[in-house]
Formats: structure tokens, C-alpha cells, sequence
């Protein structure tokens, strides 16, 4: 079965520092799809950045990028720079070859002035 | 182009009433997924719709149901609504490309 888990309840970084937000996930599946998505308070999902797992290269988006490590089934979110405008809830999801998507528990973020 | 809608944003109803959330795809999307929220449960998958069809359920009750339209358009319905149905609906709609889902602002309903 699907599995997704973020370890880090909760996180703080100093404004302009970078953060990395773990997630590790479990398929026996070898066609899947990792997601990091971003939930302010408003409650909006906000896509962030997508992995594909035949892809070769990490996936990056501007400050956000994945850190892929196949063999270990973890994908983690490196959040350069951090700002203000970042405090939020980050959720890791996974997609195997079907279309249901899970979510990790995900990890608050708090960035510091 | 516009995002993905839903309406109402916000619903208070009381146990035992039935209730339909709307969600309208951004346009050409024809895949719409359904989530509900919980502090307690997290994210949990409902079920998506592709071309007006059911192509996967999550693991909830008969109480939760869905259609499509042919314009894409998604309703989901819960009947006899219990206490522990209080939580935010996210609708997310997908076009062709396997790497994108795109999420609604959510509709918070609130069972009393």
C-alpha cells in the first residue's frame, strides 16, 4: 500500500536561511509522481513542485527544489531564502500509476524575523 | 485562465440534513479529484472523476457520493450528515499532463 511520511511536525527557520522539509514514501509501484504542495492558513493548496520517478534530475521551481534519493524513497523540500510569506503547511503527496493521489500528515513551517 | 472554483465557501448544517458541494475544473481539465480535510484524519482522497466517469474511490462511506458533468463540472453530496463530516472539501482538478493537480479555495462545512 501507498505510503507517505513527514516526520517533522513542526519547523523553524530564520528568515533567509534555508529550510528542508523530509518526506519519505513507500510503493512498490516503479511509474509514480511525488508533490509538494503549500497550505496557508486560508486553506488554499498551493502546487509547489512535482518529481516524476523515471525523472533523472532533481526536480526545481525558483526557490523550491526536490531532493530526490530513489534508492532511500525519499523526496525532500528545500526551500531556499526563506521569507516571511513561507509560514505555512507543506504536504507531501505521492501518485502511483492510477489516480489517487495521498498526503503526508505535513509539517508546519514557521519562518523567524 | 481561472483557477479551480467551488461553491459554497462556507456551509453550516446540522446532523442528519444532506448536503452538495460544487467544484468547477479549470477549463480543459477533465480530471477532478475530491478530498477531505480533518486535523485529526489529514488529507484523505474521495474519489476522482474523469469524462463524467468514477475512476477511484478512497475508503469512506455510501453516504459520500459524487457525479461529472459534461462540462467537467463536479458535485459531491453527503447525505445524513454526521458530527465527524465537519471539514474542509478540496476539489482539485488535472489536465493531460500527469505532473500538475490544481487545488479549489475549499468549502468548510460544519455539521452541528
Amino acid at each position: 500500500a501507498q505510503k507517505i511520511t513527514q516526520t517533522q511536525p513542526g519547523m523553524f527557520v530564520q528568515e533567509k536561511e534555508a529550510v528542508t522539509l523530509d518526506c519519505t514514501y513507500d510503493t512498490s509501484d516503479p511509474s509514480y509522481g511525488l508533490f509538494w504542495y503549500k497550505q496557508p492558513s486560508s486553506g488554499e493548496m498551493i502546487f509547489l513542485i512535482y518529481q516524476g520517478s523515471y525523472d533523472q534530475q532533481n526536480a526545481t521551481e525558483g526557490r523550491y527544489s526536490l531532493n530526490f534519493q530513489k534508492a532511500r524513497k525519499s523526496a525532500n523540500l528545500v526551500i531556499s531564502a526563506s521569507q516571511l510569506g513561507d509560514s505555512a503547511m507543506y504536504f507531501c503527496a505521492m501518485r502511483e500509476g492510477g489516480f489517487k493521489t495521498i498526503f503526508g500528515a505535513g509539517t508546519r513551517l514557521f519562518v523567524k524575523a | 485562465k481561472a483557477g479551480v472554483t467551488q461553491t459554497p465557501r462556507y456551509l453550516i448544517k446540522t446532523r442528519g440534513q444532506q448536503v452538495t458541494l460544487s467544484c468547477s475544473p479549470i477549463s480543459g481539465h477533465r480530471s477532478v479529484s475530491w478530498y477531505q480535510q480533518t486535523p485529526g484524519q489529514g488529507l484523505q482522497f474521495l474519489f476522482e472523476y474523469f469524462s463524467e466517469t468514477q475512476r477511484n474511490k478512497g475508503n469512506f462511506p455510501g453516504r459520500f457520493s459524487g457525479r461529472q458533468f459534461s462540462n467537467s463540472r463536479s458535485e459531491m453530496n453527503v447525505s445524513t450528515l454526521e458530527l465527524g463530516d465537519s471539514a474542509l472539501y478540496l476539489c482539485a482538478s488535472r489536465g493531460s499532463g500527469y505532473n500538475e493537480q490544481f487545488f479549489g479555495p475549499g468549502t468548510r462545512l460544519t455539521v452541528l
